[in-house]
């Protein structure tokens, strides 16, 4: 299957700072990544679609301006925590797919984020 | 959009018994429905997958069955195995292209 690689795996910071995390599809390239959150026992919340060279889809609910979302290649998505809060604290996973009309969706390994 | 529910919440079977787990969908012009499996503190990891033109799909211990009329779709695990313990999400891709998941099973298997 497809590799999908997320960098960091965790990080803590204080509150009020930003946080960059980085998502790569290493063996295939990627019009589209999908930015999922992920809290303590519950299911993977859809957060923002993020589409190669163009603006991000965000769900409603997710605060654009809070969390940036840049796809600047096809193989590579930011996501950028900004001025972070403990309520912020949770598991940010991203994924993407070979085609995505096809459906098949490859996770990276995620990132636990911890804001104090 | 899309309401995915999935039951049960907890499934404790022994170790060797099948395990069912089900869920329910709204949109009737979904087209994907893939299965996840999470162990604590790491990815969803694919499993199975079923497209809308099948009915039935089937991988050694695993299995899927799509009832498109009554919108609903099953994971079903044979020989059942310690291993098997873990966090089972199902799926659904429909009108867009993003997945709406399940709330999650957590399977544990019982040696």
């Amino acid at each position: 299957g497809a590799v999908v690689s997320q960098h960091p795996s965790w990080v803590i910071c204080k509150s009020g700072t930003s946080v960059k995390i980085e998502c790569r599809s290493l063996d295939f390239q990627a019009t589209t990544m999908f930015w999922y959150r992920q809290f303590p026992k519950q299911s993977l919340m859809l957060m923002a679609t993020s589409n190669e060279g163009s603006k991000a889809t965000y769900e409603q609910g997710v605060e654009k301006d809070k969390f940036l979302i840049n796809h600047a290649s096809l193989t590579l998505s930011t996501l950028t925590v900004t001025s972070a809060h403990p309520e912020d604290s949770s598991f940010y996973i991203c994924s993407a797919g070979l085609a995505p009309s096809q459906g098949t969706q490859y996770f990276g390994p995620g990132t636990r984020l911890l804001v104090l | 959009g899309e309401n995915v529910e999935q039951h049960p919440s907890t499934l404790s079977v022994q170790e060797g018994d099948s395990a069912v787990i089900k869920c329910t969908y709204s949109d009737s012009a979904s087209n994907y429905f893939p299965w996840y499996k999470q162990e604590l503190g790491k990815r969803p990891q694919l499993i199975i997958d079923i497209r809308s033109n099948v009915g039935e799909k089937k991988d050694q211990r695993i299995a899927v069955t799509l009832n498109k009329t009554a919108k609903h779709f099953s994971l079903h695990i044979t020989e059942t195995q310690p291993e098997d313990s873990a966090v089972y999400f199902c799926a659904t891709r429909g009108s867009a292209r993003q997945l709406t998941f399940g709330s999650g099973t957590q399977l544990t298997v019982l040696p």
